[in-house]
């Protein structure tokens, strides 16, 4: 059984530029989270997706988008990156909405 | 109030010890509360997850004990070993979506010593 899988592993973009972080869910997950993990702190909710329509948002600007793919698949974008931005971003997926989560081992992102 | 509080930020035990981490929140709406363990370079694992309707949960070496009149929770880890040396998150969550849109405490870095 394959776990949760993100790309790239690091990345360093500049102040105002957009980035696309991907992830993988876990074989048989129809769910997928994305957190942000500023160092040294526990990790933020950003929103969720089930069965591709956003279920649900925590405390971020619109900059913070996402997509899910009909194969559960997703993606996390950013636009006009700021240099609080930097962060790791993790990916979650589950088997329902109301599952635990599997998480990701993370992007790194830098911006500079 | 969707705050949860961690203590402490660090924490050192000797091996064969006790370490334990606590939580307090102030959301009554709070209905599940995970603890997960992060290792370096690693994404949070799930270790073990308790439901206000009980007071204590036991997976092993893990504990959690919950007291629902204080708003407050805590991870114990009996006979701690070097491998436990990871930081620890506790969270919550209120309904729906429970187990998957979770409010994060701050981190405690456990280190266990020989």
């Amino acid at each position: 059984e394959t776990g949760v899988t993100q790309s790239p592993t690091h990345l360093i973009k500049t102040r105002g530029q957009q980035v696309t972080l991907r992830c993988s869910s876990q074989s048989g997950h129809n769910t997928v989270s994305w957190y942000q993990q500023a160092l040294g702190q526990g990790p933020q909710f950003i929103f969720q997706y089930y069965r591709e329509e956003e279920n649900g948002r925590g405390n971020f600007p619109p900059r913070f988008s996402g997509l899910q793919f009909p194969n559960y698949s997703s993606e996390l974008n950013v636009n006009a990156l700021e240099l609080d931005d930097s962060a790791l971003y993790l990916c979650a997926s589950s088997l329902s909405t109301n599952s635990p989560l599997h998480f990701g081992n993370g992007t790194r992102l830098t911006v500079t | 109030q969707q705050q949860v509080k961690q203590s402490p930020q660090s924490l050192i035990v000797q091996k064969g010890g006790i370490s334990i981490i606590n939580c307090a929140y102030e959301n009554t709406a709070f209905d599940y509360f995970p603890w997960y363990q992060q290792f370096p370079g690693k994404g949070p694992a799930l270790l073990i997850a308790i439901r206000p309707d009980v007071s204590e949960k036991k997976e092993g070496r893990f504990t959690i004990s919950f007291n629902k009149s204080a708003k407050q929770f805590s991870l114990h880890i009996m006979d701690s070993q070097p491998g436990d040396s990871a930081t620890y998150f506790c969270a919550a969550s209120i309904p729906p979506g429970t187990a998957s849109k979770l409010t994060f405490g701050t981190g405690t870095r456990l280190q266990v010593t020989l």
